[in-house]
């Protein structure tokens, strides 16, 4: 079964605005990472962040993680026409044998 | 550009057909992987590699047959398809089987089953 929920399904934004992007999951993690992907490409990595972290961020990308509430976002800000692109997030656990799982992912659209 | 690469991007088949898709990465990773993903979903594994030996099979039917030949290449063999079987298949390395370790992404074979 899928391990990461994300919300919301789609978003759609001005450039120039903030988007968030929220990812639950169910069982403890080892990390949880954030990948893109632009229609018709592969996934890129954009931020791993681990069970000890509570906040890291990336140029634009801030990802915050609280495992009390099984939680995770990831806010881009200042958005540009080009973060067009769904947003995954996936979590490692160890009850999932330590696998990438992905969840259902949110499609931004920014609008310029 | 990717530094992992697919090809081909684009292949149609029919049932009866066999052909493969490939995967090569140049980057000293040592752990590489399969993934299925269907319109407007999620990637799923198929299959890992580390060290060149299969370390993880999801279940995947028969018809799809993994190859490592070496550190820099992944293969899938592809056999008797069934029209369920459409879907973008991504290849993906990371630099050890480790939890730890982010995975670089190609772009993809999108694959069609007539």
């Amino acid at each position: 079964s899928q391990q990461g929920e994300e919300d919301p399904q789609a978003l759609s934004i001005q450039e120039g605005e903030n988007a968030t992007m929220n990812c639950s999951y169910k069982t403890s993690i080892n990390n949880l990472q954030w990948y893109r992907q632009n229609s018709g490409r592969g996934l890129v990595h954009l931020i791993l962040i681990r069970s000890n972290e509570r906040e890291k961020h990336s140029g634009r990308l801030r990802v915050t993680l609280d495992t009390s509430k099984k939680s995770s976002s990831l806010l881009i800000t200042a958005s540009r026409a080009a973060d067009t692109a769904s947003y995954f997030c996936a979590t490692v656990s160890s009850q999932y044998g330590n696998k990438l799982v992905f969840g259902a992912g949110t499609i931004l659209r920014v609008k310029s | 550009d990717t530094e992992v690469t697919q090809t081909p991007k684009h292949l149609v088949m029919g049932m009866t057909n066999k052909k493969s898709l490939k995967c090569e990465q140049h980057m000293g990773h040592r752990a590489m992987y399969w993934y299925k993903q269907k319109a407007k979903k999620p990637p799923e594994l198929m299959f890992v590699y580390s060290y060149e030996k299969l370390s993880i099979n999801e279940s995947v039917p028969s018809r799809f047959s993994p190859e490592c030949p070496n550190s820099s290449l992944l293969n899938l063999h592809l056999h008797a398809l069934q029209p369920e079987d459409s879907a973008l298949y991504l290849c993906a390395s990371s630099r050890q089987d480790s939890s730890n370790q982010p995975q670089h992404f190609g772009d993809g074979t999108r694959l069609s089953i007539l």
